[in-house]
């Protein structure tokens, strides 16, 4: 069974904090992405990569990092986190770059709360 | 970038028909439409994908007009179990994931 996991469920850090969010994926999945999801925003695509130290900026990469040294891990870094950095994080893989049957398996989310 | 646009909300009862709406003017030749189904406190989770005409697999159908300007997930007899929030997605077959777009989200409730 596919497995997308991350790191923590439930996060605070303060302002300033220098923060990493884990994620990693079991079925040797060349994409990643990392999205952050708001009430009535949807999800909103950060950074991805399509391989390892590959990456790439999503809609909003302000403020924040990405680390891909092995396939199967991706990192997402606050530098110094801020309130309005407040969210859902989601962590996601795929098996292709092409869309058709590009299918995308989700973590179940880290809650991260900046103080 | 394709935007997609889709109700807010909508509300039904159990053993009904559910047909969601998502409107994509802006289509791409190269796009696709694909539908995620996202719990509480879950990531979201495929759902269907299709191009054109209709999809059908054992969880919905999706139908796709000539135009390919908006789609139809429609969910046969939904259950309590049902009740969460579906995405719209449409995107680019060669691009890269910049030209993924999730709609806002449908939040539907279904009720006893």
């Amino acid at each position: 069974d596919v497995k997308v996991t991350q790191s923590s469920r439930y996060l605070v850090k303060r302002t300033g904090e220098k923060v990493f969010l884990e994620c990693v994926q079991d079925m040797d999945h060349e994409n990643m992405f990392w999205y952050r999801q708001d009430p009535g925003l949807g999800l909103r695509l950060i950074y991805f990569s399509y391989d390892v130290k590959m990456k790439e900026k999503g809609d909003i990469p302000e403020g924040y990092s990405v680390s891909r040294e092995k396939k199967e891990r991706f990192s997402l870094i606050l530098e110094s986190a801020s309130t309005n950095q407040t969210s859902m994080y989601l962590c996601a893989s795929s098996s292709n770059r092409e869309m058709e049957n590009n299918e995308q398996f989700f973590g179940p989310g880290t809650r991260l709360t900046v103080l | 970038l394709a935007k997609t646009t889709q109700p807010i909300s909508m509300d039904s009862y159990e053993g009904q028909e559910v047909n969601i709406t998502c409107s994509h003017n802006n289509i791409a030749t190269n796009d696709y439409i694909t539908w995620y189904q996202q719990f509480p406190s879950q990531g979201p989770r495929f759902i269907i994908q299709g191009y054109k005409t209709k999809v059908t697999n054992e969880v919905a159908s999706l139908f796709i007009p000539a135009d390919r300007k908006s789609s139809t997930l429609s969910l046969p007899r939904v259950s309590l179990s049902d009740t969460a929030v579906y995405y719209c997605l449409v995107g680019d077959s060669q691009g890269s994931a910049r030209q993924l777009t999730f709609g806002s989200g449908t939040q539907l409730t279904v009720l006893p």
